[in-house]
């Protein structure tokens, strides 16, 4: 079964660093662009950032970028979301989800599947 | 950047009704378009892909359509698990963007 469980979630103050991690089973990871995705409490869905299944490709949301680094470790089957000068807009459920269809298809592409979800809560 | 609207954003129905979700774009997509449907307190979950290809193990009461910058997702006869937030997604091109959602409930 393809599974994807965030963790590294929690509480932090403004200006404080959080890392997050996702751990994918049951496909061959190294051979998948992933993505995160965030949803603010009571909101709708932003993308945030995505990686190349190599890392050779790597995007950002203006509202992240230089603040918020996306990396993975194919060894390891984890994605990683390392999240720097954190403030309070940055609140929400963080999803990672894996680019959908064919293995080696690409960056550009659909989210399946997703993970339940890690949530990060930016307060003094 | 690709600017979404969805419409409507609130959508009351009953059991049975067959209901329509408009998603139409700022520039042209071809047919790089998702819908996902999302219960409260879950993750979204996939339902079309490619504008019109409906996801293994979805309902076939579920349906997309449209190309270039309008699109529909129609589900035919709506169902009680069917009460949920629709949203569309482009990626066709990065920042990856999503609709502001749909919330069908019920009537």
């Amino acid at each position: 079964e393809v599974q994807l469980v965030e963790s590294g979630g929690g509480l932090v103050k403004p200006g404080g660093s959080l890392r997050l991690s996702c751990a994918a089973s049951g496909f061959t990871f190294s051979s998948y662009s992933m993505n995160w995705v965030r949803q603010a409490p009571g909101k709708g869905l932003e993308w945030v950032s995505s990686i190349s299944s190599s890392s050779s490709y790597i995007y950002y949301a203006d509202s992240v970028k230089g603040r918020f680094t996306i990396s993975r470790d194919n060894a390891k089957n984890s994605l990683y979301l390392q999240m720097n000068s954190l403030r309070a807009e940055d609140t929400a459920v963080y999803y990672c989800a894996r680019v959908g269809g064919i293995a080696a298809a690409g960056i550009l592409g659909w989210f399946d599947p997703w993970g339940q979800g890690t949530l990060v809560t930016v307060s003094s | 950047v690709i600017w979404m609207t969805q419409s409507p954003s609130l959508l009351s129905a009953s059991t049975g009704d067959r209901v329509t979700i408009s998603c139409r774009m700022s520039q042209g997509i071809s047919s790089y378009l998702a819908w996902y449907q999302q219960k409260p307190g879950k993750a979204p979950e996939l339902l079309i892909y490619a504008a019109s290809t409906l996801q293994s193990g979805v309902p076939s009461r579920f349906s997309g359509s449209g190309s270039g910058t309008d699109f529909t997702l129609t589900i035919s006869c709506l169902q009680s698990e069917d009460f949920a937030t629709y949203y569309c997604q482009q990626y066709y091109s990065f920042p990856f963007t999503f609709g502001p959602g749909t919330k069908v409930d019920i009537k």
